[in-house]
């Protein structure tokens, strides 16, 4: 069973340009969640999602930003006109329905130049 | 207001001695789980610990909660190079919901 898998891991991006992550739960696993992480900071939640639904997107900022996990097919968290404050590691993570704990993607470094 | 901060922000320790971590919250919860991260990794799971419970063990991994001070504690016993990492204490309110995660304790052990 492949863990959380997300891609790519590493994306440069010129300012207002648009960004688009991937994430992959792992089999079985219908919670995906998205994460955002500053360098020598902790992960702060952005977005919380299952099959076709957005069930917590409180931390998602109200512009640009917009996720979505489609019925089939990975989760997508875009970037649109991207900024140089939007440079940071965005993590996935991903749970069955019946488990708490989070099982976590490599993550995406972004980079906007 | 910032929810799983912990204590302290860096620690570092000779390989063989025991490791200490605080964390503290402010809301309620249902769980309290503690991760680590390796230098430019995803985060891994280490140990959950529901509010009812006051201790449990995982290893050489030891944690506590005391609901009543809304902290908790991990102790990583006779500690390793390889335990090098950042640890994060993360909160959540009810089962399955989004976790909250402090800043990080970042722990150096020394060969």
């Amino acid at each position: 069973n492949a863990g959380v898998m997300q891609n790519p891991r590493h994306l440069v991006r010129r300012r207002g340009q648009e960004a688009r992550l991937r994430c992959s739960p792992m089999k079985g696993h219908s919670h995906v969640y998205w994460y955002r992480q500053l360098p020598e900071e902790g992960l702060k939640f952005m977005v919380y999602l299952q099959k076709e639904n957005i069930i917590d997107e409180s931390g998602m900022p109200k512009e640009r930003f917009s996720a979505e996990f489609p019925k089939e097919g990975p989760s997508i968290l875009r970037i649109q006109q991207v900024v140089r404050g939007d440079s940071a590691a965005y993590f996935c993570a991903s749970s069955p329905p019946w488990r708490t704990e989070a099982f976590f993607g490599q993550g995406t470094r972004l980079t906007v130049v | 207001s910032q929810q799983g901060e912990e204590d302290p922000q860096a620690l570092s320790i000779q390989e063989g001695e025991n490791a200490t971590m605080n964390c503290s919250y402010k809301t309620s919860i249902n769980n309290l789980q503690w991760y680590r991260q390796n230098s430019g990794r995803g985060l891994v799971h280490l140990i959950l610990i529901r509010s009812n419970e006051r201790e449990k063990h995982s290893g050489r991994l030891r944690v506590t909660l005391d609901t009543s001070k809304k902290s908790s504690s991990l102790l990583i016993t006779a500690s390793r190079a390889a335990d090098t990492a950042s640890y994060f204490c993360a909160t959540a309110k009810t089962s399955g919901s989004r976790l909250t995660f402090g800043e990080g304790t970042q722990l150096t052990v020394n060969p």
